[in-house]
């Protein structure tokens, strides 16, 4: 099976730096995805880890560690359209598992 | 460029009443379509996914069926409607990503379905 973890709420100010974690258990992995979402719209694609390290794009990055199981997004400079949920997911087999999301309130 | 559809956006149904909900794709062939549903503040739960024409997993046990007639539509159906069924349906497909290597999930605009 596939379970994912994930804090329910974060709450951070404009300007600063969030982190969110997240660990995953799975029977397979290929990678390690982000999507966001904001309130009444659908998810969108943020990123991706096959690999460890750490992957950047512009203000977002995003880290993986198999052998522990674990995976961060890093969103830095927080925007207040920033608000929003953010969920991690894993895929195997053409199918998508999602986290059950943490909200990001970003306050000015 | 490839681009999704769904409809409809809202609906409010009876309980006990039959349930239509429609995605196609464009700019693309033989994607790889999925139904999601989300509940109010939850995750995603995946309910079928389909590779082909025909060719349909499910993934709950649930009054909800689906069928891809054409390479890309894909349609999620109920005969009666439950209570349990209110929810955000989502339905996206699944690319490679040239820039990444990751399997990207696309999704639709979505369908908030209420059963009263």
């Amino acid at each position: 099976g596939q379970s994912l973890e994930q804090p329910s709420e974060v709450t951070a100010v404009e300007g600063a730096i969030v982190q969110i974690n997240c660990t995953y258990q799975t029977s397979g992995f290929y990678g390690l995805s982000w999507y966001q979402q904001h309130d009444g719209g659908a998810p969108t694609f943020l990123s991706y880890n096959a690999l460890d390290g750490l992957e950047e794009t512009g203000r977002f990055s995003s880290f993986l560690s198999r052998s522990d199981s674990y995976g961060y997004l890093l969103l830095q400079e927080l925007q207040m359209k920033d608000s929003a949920s953010y969920f991690c997911v894993t895929y195997n087999f053409n199918k998508f598992y999602f986290g059950s999301g943490t909200k990001l309130n970003v306050k000015p | 460029s490839q681009t999704i559809h769904q409809w409809p956006a809202t609906l409010v149904q009876p309980v006990g009443s039959p349930l239509s909900l429609e995605c196609t794709v464009e700019g693309t062939s033989n994607p790889n379509l999925y139904w999601y549903r989300q509940a109010a503040g939850r995750g995603l739960q995946l309910l079928f996914y389909s590779v082909g024409i025909g060719q349909i997993s499910s993934e709950v046990p649930q009054n909800l069926s689906a069928s891809r007639p054409q390479d890309r539509q894909f349609i999620l159906s109920s005969k009666k409607l439950l209570l349990s069924d209110s929810g955000f349906y989502l339905c996206a497909w699944d690319r490679d990503s040239l820039l990444s290597g990751a399997n990207v999930l696309t999704f639709g605009a979505g369908s908030r379905l209420t059963v009263l």
